[in-house]
């Protein structure tokens, strides 16, 4: 079964202190993997895609990264405003009607 | 700017009613989704459509239709409402031919069924 899991579920941080959020996905081919935010309240934000694993993409003070098994959410420095839901999805190779599949999330919490 | 209209934000409905939640977009993009969210299981599609006239089924389809009568609108309906179906719903939509394939979502209707 095709699946996505995100780790950890929840993150605290101090302001300042660099850390990585993790995306496993278990698929049957990967055609892109994809990365959001998510205010409370709110819908989810865009922020990546990536399609080959090495490829690295940066805004900001985020980093996504991506192998053959798994998309890392780096974030540098983070402030205050970077708290937030991330939410990680993957399309398959095999998709022709662009049904993504998300994961549940990792609610990030930055303190000053 | 609009984007992603939805309406109604917020609900509270009796079990077994109609509910259609509305949305509308001015992108005039080709394909749109509904989603829904609910906590631990993150967003789930229920029913999309690529293009105007046309539409398909998502992961959890049962319960609920949509129609795709032109490229603006995408409203899902609810024949009668259970108790299951309280979630956040999100309606989204996306340009075909874009390099980053990205979703543009709406707020959010928040459905509670009693």
């Amino acid at each position: 079964e095709d699946q996505v899991t995100q780790s950890p579920e929840a993150l605290r941080l101090q302001e300042g202190e660099s850390s990585s959020l993790n995306c496993s996905y278990t698929v049957s081919g990967l055609r892109g993997l994809f990365w959001y935010r998510q205010d409370p309240g709110k819908g989810p934000e865009f922020l990546f895609t990536l399609y080959s694993a090495g490829e690295e993409k940066e805004k900001e003070r985020l980093k996504a990264t991506l192998t053959k098994k798994e998309s890392f959410l780096h974030i540098t420095a983070p402030k205050p405003e970077d708290s937030a839901t991330y939410l990680c999805a993957v399309r398959l190779m095999m998709d022709s009607s662009y049904k993504l599949i998300f994961g549940s999330g990792t609610r990030l919490l930055v303190r000053p | 700017i609009a984007g992603i209209t939805q309406a109604p934000t917020s609900q509270i409905l009796a079990a077994g009613r109609r509910m259609t939640l509305r949305c509308t977009q001015d992108m005039r993009h080709n394909a749109m989704y509904w989603y829904r969210q609910d906590l631990g299981l993150g967003l789930r599609l229920i029913h999309y459509s690529n293009t105007a006239g046309t539409t398909g089924k998502g992961e959890v389809p049962d319960g609920y239709s949509v129609s795709r009568a032109n490229t603006d609108d995408f409203p899902l309906t609810l024949a009668s409402a259970v108790p299951s179906q309280t979630s956040v719903y999100f309606c989204a939509s996306r340009a075909q031919g874009s390099g980053t394939g990205e979703l543009f979502f709406g707020e959010g209707s928040r459905l509670t069924v009693l």
